[in-house]
């Protein structure tokens, strides 16, 4: 079945520090890949996506390629903020077999300090 | 586009009660997806509709729960009777299959505590 990992968290940088957070993924078919954010109480949102393998989904400074030869969709971005504070959630979607249910992965935590 | 919405945004209720939560999706999306949260299972799908059809229920944890989508603008989740274990927060989204992006959009959530 489908399954995506994610790297344990929380995650603690300082303010303007370089981000990535590592996402590997199994699936049957060509899955779309996709990070969420959550802030504290609120739902998911979503960050980015990307569609088919070497796309890049980019949004509000976060970027993450879609690398079908190691089956990753790391997500990083160059320069933090505290705003950026929040839980992260990897996801896929296998849309060729028709099963579009989104598949999470456990959740990374970034806590950004002043 | 006031996006996907949840009713209500908390609820408390004492073991044994029935609990009824409600979903309003996206006008035209024909996928509506339900979701719970916890800290110790994370995000775990429960059941999904397509054109108010249900197609995988196999995520509900048991009898206890049941959903439906009597029309394409509402559907509930349903608990009866309700456990302290059933506390979560409870999420419905919702998307449309054709056209582009394949955006899923989440509600706000229900967050649910059992007593």
């Amino acid at each position: 079945g489908n399954s995506v990992t994610q790297m344990e968290g929380p995650v603690t940088l300082s303010e303007e520090a370089f981000l990535t957070i590592n996402c590997t993924y199994t699936a049957t078919g060509y899955p779309s890949l996709f990070w969420y954010v959550q802030y504290p109480g609120e739902g998911l949102q979503l960050l980015l996506k990307a569609t088919k393998a070497d796309d890049k989904g980019s949004n509000k400074g976060f970027e993450a390629t879609y690398r079908k030869e190691t089956t990753s969709f790391h997500l990083e971005k160059g320069s933090v903020q505290v705003s950026d504070s929040a839980v992260y959630f990897c996801a896929l979607a296998d849309m060729d077999t028709g099963r579009r249910a989104l598949t999470f992965g456990s959740g990374t935590r970034l806590q950004v300090q002043p | 586009d006031a996006g996907v919405i949840q009713s209500p945004r908390h609820e408390v209720t004492e073991m044994g009660q029935e609990v009824t939560l409600r979903c309003k999706p996206i006008s035209g999306h024909d996928y509506l997806f339900w979701y719970r949260q916890t800290m110790m299972r994370g995000l775990e799908l429960l059941i999904y509709f397509n054109n108010n059809v249900p197609i995988d229920d196999s995520g509900m944890p048991e009898d206890r729960f049941s959903a439906k989508m009597p029309n394409a603008s509402f559907s509930t989740l349903k608990i009866q009777p309700s456990e302290p274990r059933d506390s979560a927060v409870y999420f419905c989204a919702s998307i449309r299959s054709l056209g582009t992006g394949y955006g899923y959009t989440f509600g706000s959530g229900t967050r649910l505590t059992v007593v």
